[in-house]
């Protein structure tokens, strides 16, 4: 199975932060990296598909970028409807992995 | 807009079947695949498996030995078995529509609301 690896496991940060989220890949998954945002009690939303596109809907605030094993999530200017548990999931290959999530709390 | 919603008991004992079903709206089940994700409380997500809306399927291997998915087009539901269940198995499990990427990959777009199943006597 593909290991993905999140960092930090936990964030804290103000609103208007600017904030990078990473996620490390155990073996090159090219660019088949998507982001989650998941709110308490509620299912996963995705944000990023493909690395670096945004789904329909989603902030422009939020973007992704990497390749191969490091991937980064970026949010520009934290809102506060931003403070959530973000996990990054790789499709490159079955079983698809969830890295073990990165918890954005207010400072 | 499609919408799924999960169905099913939320107490199982020990060692018997867990079966959810994922009714989907908003859109028809035929020519999509779909998923099943779990939770435990407070942990991260587990990927089960998917099928595809002819019943081909693809589970995870830690599971496969107690996975079988089924599809009903003519219901446009979904659904999931677990057997001899454990308080391992304790989680919010979730449906999900799984979308194939034109350039590769796939990723998980439209989700359920999540449904919690305890494993207990």
């Amino acid at each position: 199975d593909i290991q993905m690896t999140q960092s930090p496991s936990s964030l804290s940060a103000s609103v208007g932060d600017r904030v990078t989220i990473t996620c490390r890949a155990s073996q090159n998954i090219r660019n088949y990296l998507n982001w989650y945002q998941q709110k308490p009690g509620k299912a996963p939303k995705l944000l990023i598909y493909a690395a670096s596109s945004l789904q329909s809907g989603v902030p422009s605030r939020f973007s992704g970028s990497g390749s191969g094993t490091d991937f980064t999530l970026t949010i520009s200017s934290l809102q506060p409807e931003d403070f959530a548990t973000y996990y990054c999931q790789q499709s490159y290959s079955t079983p698809h992995t969830f890295g073990q999530g990165t918890k954005l709390e207010i400072k | 807009q499609v919408q799924l919603q999960e169905s099913g008991p939320g107490l199982v004992k020990p060692s018997e079947t867990l079966s959810l079903t994922c009714s989907v709206s908003g859109g028809s089940i035929s020519g999509s695949y779909w998923s099943w994700i779990r939770q435990p409380p407070g942990k991260g997500l587990e990927w089960i498996g998917y099928i595809y809306y002819t019943g081909s399927t693809n589970y995870n291997p830690s599971l496969k030995s107690r996975v079988t998915m089924s599809v009903d087009t003519s219901k446009n539901q979904f659904s999931l078995n677990l057997r001899s269940v454990t308080a391992a198995d304790t989680a919010v499990y979730y449906c999900a529509r799984y979308t194939p990427i034109g350039s590769g990959g796939n990723y998980f777009d439209y989700w359920g609301q999540g449904t919690l199943v305890t494993v207990s006597s």
